[in-house]
């Protein structure tokens, strides 16, 4: 069972579209991080967000953390080709260095 | 800096063969994990060390041993290889910072795949 539930599995939008990625979890993290994996590669971090509320934008990629520290969204907004890829979630807690690793949200756009 | 660096990229095991995963980081970091990546299953944790000379296991520890002798280094060994350990490896290394966040940077990947 995933520690870190992500949603949907699957997402195919039209260029320009915008989508939103969830990943929830029972558990409070201290921490939670952002990465995207694109084929043949390792994952690369998007960002990590800390604090219940946060939001932060990189460009158009927006992440949210939930106020209890138990959720967070990647928002993308007018998608891109380039956006493509899996995006994985990440929480962290406390004083434990292992991190749990979502199931991961396989994203295509489609030019 | 070339980061944290795999290899080999792809092997070919028969079963009850046994191999070394190689990786290493120039970034100085003190902690090194790997994992194994499944389709459906996210990334899950095979053993992780917080500094040369400590290991520990993660949540997928069986049929693979670990070593860390220098911060550099933290190959993963397969003892008696078998199917079920076909997968992507991973190797990342972090550092400890303020928030302890654990920031995971990440090798390209080594394909395994057992016959």
């Amino acid at each position: 069972t995933q520690l870190l539930e992500q949603s949907p599995q699957f997402l195919s939008i039209q260029e320009g579209e915008n989508l939103t990625v969830y990943c929830n979890s029972s558990s409070v993290f201290s921490s939670l991080q952002w990465y995207r994996q694109e084929p043949g590669e390792g994952p690369v971090l998007l960002v990590t967000v800390v604090t219940g509320g946060e939001v932060k934008k990189l460009k158009r990629l927006t992440f949210q953390f939930g106020d209890a520290r138990k959720d967070s969204s990647l928002h993308i907004t007018a998608a891109q080709t380039g956006d493509t890829g899996l995006y994985l979630c990440a929480g962290a807690t406390s004083n434990d260095y292992k991190l749990s690793f979502g199931a991961g949200t396989t994203v295509t756009v489609r030019a | 800096n070339a980061g944290v660096t795999q290899t080999p990229k792809f092997q070919v095991l028969k079963t009850g063969q046994s191999m070394t995963l190689q990786c290493a980081q120039d970034m100085n970091h003190e902690y090194m994990s790997w994992y194994r990546q499944d389709p459906g299953m996210g990334l899950r944790l095979i053993h992780y060390s917080v500094g040369a000379g400590i290991t520990d296991q993660g949540e997928v520890p069986n049929g693979y041993n670990v070593s860390r002798s220098t911060t550099e280094d933290f190959p993963l060994r397969l003892l008696s290889a078998a199917p079920s350990q076909t997968s992507v490896y991973f190797c990342a290394s972090s550092y400890s910072n303020p928030g302890a966040t654990y920031e995971q940077y990440f090798g390209p990947g080594t394909r395994l795949t057992v016959t």
